[in-house]
């Protein structure tokens, strides 16, 4: 297993167009996250699943945003109608539940930049 | 709710130093309490951890001690070097319920001079 992987690394898009990221995290965890980063800051907590279940989604966090992990396998991350505050390092991280829980493996993020 | 407060950054120091970088947190019962790094160009990644009071985690030089008394998980290193050069964040995970998110703090950079 090589790690949790995004896709894409960088997405350049304009404002109002829809976007999707992409998360394969390591294969034997059950827990997968989205954070967000902005510069300077540090990781906003998005949502997280545990196997296919979103068990929370921050209430900071818009309607246009909304998350699937179907299977519990990858999970996926779309923004609708995108706005430039929108910018930002989206990252995934994955861990274990139970006693290893709060180790988490993260991705190298999708970078958003939106015009 | 859970919170994390650590210094603020840029930190700057010479190589061979000694190193302090102060977090603080706010949470109810006893939470599992982080450090994780990121590199220039790369993802963050786990430094170190403690699950429980008085528990001390240590890796690569750095170390920390979880002090339930004061709410704290300073990082510490008694000789930091150029490679050292990077953002720190201070983390925990809830106890109550160990379904619980991740909370990070706003991150302290580290700039190491030669």
């Amino acid at each position: 297993d090589t790690g949790v992987s995004q896709d894409p690394r960088h997405k350049i898009t304009k404002r109002g167009q829809n976007v999707t990221f992409r998360c394969d995290p390591i294969s034997e965890h059950n827990r997968l996250y989205w954070y967000r980063q902005t510069l300077g800051q540090g990781p906003e907590f998005l949502t997280y699943f545990q196997n296919e279940a979103q068990l929370e989604k921050s209430r900071l966090l818009s309607d246009r945003f909304s998350a699937e992990r179907p299977k519990g396998s990858f999970s996926t991350l779309e923004i609708q109608r995108t706005e430039q505050g929108d910018s930002a390092m989206y990252l995934c991280a994955s861990s274990f539940r139970g006693s290893k829980a709060g180790e988490l493996f993260f991705g190298e993020g999708s970078r958003l930049t939106v015009l | 709710g859970n919170s994390v407060t650590q210094m603020e950054g840029p930190v700057t120091l010479s190589e061979e130093a000694f190193l302090t970088i102060n977090c603080t947190y706010t949470a109810t019962g006893y939470p599992s309490l982080f450090w994780y790094v990121q590199y220039p160009g790369e993802g963050l990644q786990l430094l170190l951890k403690a699950t429980k009071a008085d528990d001390k985690g240590s890796n690569k030089g750095f170390e920390a001690t979880y002090r339930k008394e004061t709410t704290s998980f300073h990082l510490e290193k008694g000789s930091v070097q150029v490679s050292d050069s990077a953002v720190y964040f201070c983390a925990l995970v809830g106890s109550m319920n160990r379904d619980d998110k991740i909370i990070f703090g706003k991150g302290t950079r580290l700039h190491i001079l030669p």
